[in-house]
């Protein structure tokens, strides 16, 4: 089954870009790729989705590259408000319908 | 601003006592997940339901934990009897799938605190 592995935390400083990657290797063929947001006493918050390649949104990118074993979540800019933990979501890839989310990577954001 | 909406926010009890959790998802959502959440397991998928059907609940304790959907508009989450281990936040999500393996986007709720005493 898939396995989904993240750095624990990240820190940052407000203004740089900050770049999280989550390895998923055994990511199956047609899942997709999410990365949500979280903050304390809160429920995940969706960001971005991708399937492969790079996808923009308004708030981040997500690059992805051609075996998709690894996704890499791009904020340009952070802001002290981006503190949060991030987490990355595959399918568990075989037979299953089971979802992983990843272990969440804590990103500290100064000024 | 449609949100996914649970109760109680807060749930304290006894060991052994029946607890049950509801959500409403949002509106026109086809597909419900149930999370919980501690700081040593993080996030794990306990079951979700596509179509008020179940599409997998391996993450459930299924000797001590139920998860239904008697209508489109509610989810419930049921543990009996409940042990302190239980304690964790359950948080319920929903969102719109069309295939059985897409991971679509999930919108959560505020989350249920469980406390087994």
């Amino acid at each position: 089954l898939a396995k989904t592995t993240q750095p624990i935390s990240m820190d940052s400083y407000e203004g740089q870009e900050v770049n999280i990657t989550c390895s998923h290797n055994n990511i199956a063929t047609n899942d997709y790729i999410t990365w949500y947001q979280q903050f304390p006493s809160q429920g995940p918050r969706f960001i971005i989705q991708g399937y492969k390649t790079k996808v923009t949104n308004e708030v981040a990118s997500l690059f992805i590259p051609a075996d998709r074993k690894s996704s890499t979540l791009s904020l340009p800019r952070v802001s002290l408000s981006d503190t949060a933990v991030y987490y990355c979501l595959v399918g568990a890839g075989g037979a299953t319908n089971k979802l992983i989310f990843g272990t969440g990577t804590l990103l500290a954001v100064q000024p | 601003d449609a949100r996914v909406t649970q109760t109680p926010r807060h749930k304290v009890t006894e060991m052994g006592q029946e607890v049950t959790m509801r959500c409403q998802p949002i509106l026109g959502h086809n597909t419900v997940f149930w999370y919980r959440q501690t700081m040593m397991q993080g996030l794990e998928l306990l079951a979700y339901f596509r179509n008020r059907a179940p599409l997998d609940d391996s993450g459930m304790p299924k000797d001590r934990f139920s998860a239904e959907m008697p209508d489109a508009t509610l989810a419930t989450l049921k543990i009996q009897p409940s042990e302190p281990r239980d304690s964790a936040v359950y948080f319920c999500a929903s969102g719109f799938g069309l295939s059985m393996r897409d991971t679509d986007t999930q919108y959560f709720g505020p989350g249920t605190r469980l406390t087994v005493l």
